[in-house]
């Protein structure tokens, strides 16, 4: 079963407006979230990462929110550059025992920003 | 402070092979991770290891296998290659102990079996 899930699996934004990723799991033991980005042929690049004591964390243009009741996350880009477009992936991980080191990935979302 | 590194970049087996993927951390980083990613399976997780030894394994066959040295720096090991092994293979690294840590990735191994 996918416990992580990128159900949009393309976005395209024009430069300087927002990009608006969503992530969806199904797992509530997942205690931490994260974003990545990558290019072809390249390993993820972290981008931002939040935990479920929290809602929200920001870092320059990216922010991550976290809504558990709704097992929703999202990252958004304020404002969209051209050179974010790549391939965004959200992944889950949990606490100890079968948790260690262990991250789920979604299918991730190819963003296209365009100039 | 330098990245994960991993190598060789790019590698061509036949079925049947065995092959071994190295993998250097972090300085500092004690925890190693190993996923596969094939373009029908996404991201899949394969193994971690901390303090030389191995701490959690995904659903893939025995023919994956790793260790992890003194010095934190991984292998892993695939023997009896299949076409289906054919995949980038990542290696990631974070500072461990605990499971709720960033981890941050290699450039990958992208493995190919003919």
């Amino acid at each position: 079963d996918q416990q992580v899930k990128q159900n949009s699996p393309s976005l395209s934004v024009q430069e300087g407006r927002i990009s608006i990723l969503n992530c969806d799991y199904t797992n509530s033991m997942f205690d931490y979230f994260l974003w990545y980005k990558k290019y072809p042929a390249e390993g993820p690049t972290f981008l931002i990462s939040i935990s479920s004591i929290k809602d929200k964390n920001e870092d320059g243009r990216f922010t991550v929110f976290l809504n558990k009741s709704a097992k929703h996350l999202s990252l958004h880009i304020v404002p969209s550059q051209p050179g974010d477009s790549a391939v965004y992936f959200c992944a889950a991980g949990g606490k100890g025992g079968t948790s260690y080191g262990k991250l789920t990935f979604g299918q991730g979302t190819i963003l296209t920003v365009h100039p | 402070k330098a990245g994960v590194t991993q190598t060789p970049r790019y590698l061509i087996k036949t079925r049947g092979q065995q092959v071994t993927l190295s993998c250097s951390p972090i300085s500092g980083h004690r925890s190693v991770s190993w996923y596969q990613q094939t373009p029908g399976q996404g991201l899949q997780f394969l193994f971690e290891y901390f303090s030389e030894t191995q701490r959690n394994k995904g659903n893939f066959p025995g023919r994956f296998s790793g260790r992890q040295f003194s010095n934190s720096r991984s292998e892993m090991n695939v023997s009896t290659l299949e076409l289906g092994d054919s995949a980038l293979y990542l290696c990631a690294s974070s500072l461990g102990p605990t499971s709720s840590e960033t981890q941050y990735f290699g450039p990958g191994t992208r493995l190919l079996v003919l």
